[in-house]
Formats: structure tokens, sequence, C-alpha cells
């Protein structure tokens, strides 16, 4: 199975919302409420930041959020800070113990 | 507050094997959770390697399920990454992690991360 697709960047300025897509198909993130996020800052380990498609652990900001629709997934970022320049990658279970991660998406804050 | 560290050798001869450990610490690597690895190539994001349960059981990705072994010593708190028949396309960041119990399909815990080089 392909990696899931996100677009390899996004930036906003600071306060702005940006919203970072990551699709798959019917088999992963159209049949599973599995979708996750990570943040990944430079030389760091990913941090998971939403799970089960739109729940925040707890310490994440509220500024973040996750939301679907069909075969596609979306987190979105508020009020864009300095802090939260990285890259975020998504991940959905794709059925039959398998695991998918996305392309990764490079936020840059303007 | 578990910790994971990855070690092993940083350079690998082509068609030679992969070898890692995953070292716990702050915690129990019989603790009801499933550990994972996972690598990160430059270029094509993050990828799901396998994980292996406490009990030893073990799922892969289909893609490298020939060549990769996963496997786990309760008595020295690790589990470990086996990967066959590398070439360049093998030269990644490998990371271990834990698969949350309270998250589904979520790694929450993850080591610091290894360079493996795949070259002559």
């Amino acid at each position: 199975q392909s990696a899931l697709t996100q677009p390899p960047s996004a930036s906003g300025s600071p306060g702005q919302s940006v919203t970072i897509s990551c699709t798959g198909t019917s088999s992963d993130i159209g049949d599973y409420n599995y979708v996750s996020w990570y943040q990944q800052h430079p030389g760091k380990a990913p941090k998971f930041i939403i799970y089960e498609v739109n729940k925040r652990p707890s310490g994440v900001p509220n500024r973040f959020s996750g939301s679907k629709s069909g075969n596609t997934a979306s987190l979105t970022v508020s009020g864009l800070q300095a802090e939260d320049e990285a890259e975020y990658f998504c991940s959905s279970y794709a059925g039959f113990n398998n695991l998918l991660f996305g392309g990764g998406t490079k936020l840059t804050v303007l | 507050q578990v910790q994971l560290q990855e070690s092993g050798p940083r350079l690998v001869q082509p068609a030679g094997t992969l070898s890692l450990t995953c070292t716990i610490s702050g915690g129990s690597v019989s603790r009801n959770s499933w550990w994972s690895w996972v690598r990160q190539t430059s270029g094509k994001g993050l990828e799901w390697i396998g994980e292996i349960s406490q009990s030893g059981r073990t799922e892969y990705n289909p893609s490298l399920r020939r060549r990769v072994t996963i496997s786990i010593d309760k008595s020295k708190n690790q589990f470990f990454l086996r990967l066959i028949s590398v070439t360049a396309a093998d030269t990644a960041v490998y990371y271990c992690a834990r698969v949350s119990t309270d998250y589904y399909y979520t790694m929450d815990v993850w080591g610091q991360g290894t360079t493996v080089t795949v070259s002559s």
C-alpha cells in the first residue's frame, strides 16, 4: 500500500490558521477513525498531537484540531505561533494490522 | 516516565543485515503494550516497519515482511530489529516507539532515533 499523501509544504503568518491535508483511500482513512497526527521539530523525534481523527492528548494546545471527510483527514493549526514551525505527519490504520504514514508537511511560520 | 533508546551499528554493508536494539527505561517491556519500529528517510517521510507485543506476537509492514524480524527480551527490557539484505534504500533514521494503550494506533513514546547508513 502507498503512503498517505500530504502537501510537502504549508505556511502562514503568526495568528493565522493553516490546514494540512492527508489523503488516503477507502481502505485506510476512509474506513477507520484511527488517524493520528505527529509534530516533529528538526533533529527531534515525532510527538503525537492528535489521535483518533480529532482528539487531543493532554498538554496539546487546543489550537490544534483534526477532522476527516471521506478519504481525507486534515490538521488545522489556529492562531499560528512561531513554535508551530515544524514538520507534520499523519498516520492511519489500514486494516490487517498495517499502519500507514504520510510523507510529511513542512509548516513555515512567516 | 518511560524512555526509549536505540543502539546499534551506524554503517551496514549492502546485502548485509541491519540490527538495532531498543532499550526501555522507566518502564517495563512486559507492560501490556506493543513496541514498534519506524524509520524516516529523507524525502519519503515516516514508514512503519512493524511491532511486537510483550508476549512476542509480531505484525509487519507487508512491504518489508520478507526481510524483517522483530524480537523481544523481557529479561533485558529490550526489543530488537533485524533487517536482512539491505540496500541503499534502507538508509534512514530508525526510531523505536511505544504503541499507546490509551490511543489506538498511535505511538506515544519515541526514542531519539539512530541514523543507519547502508554503504560499502
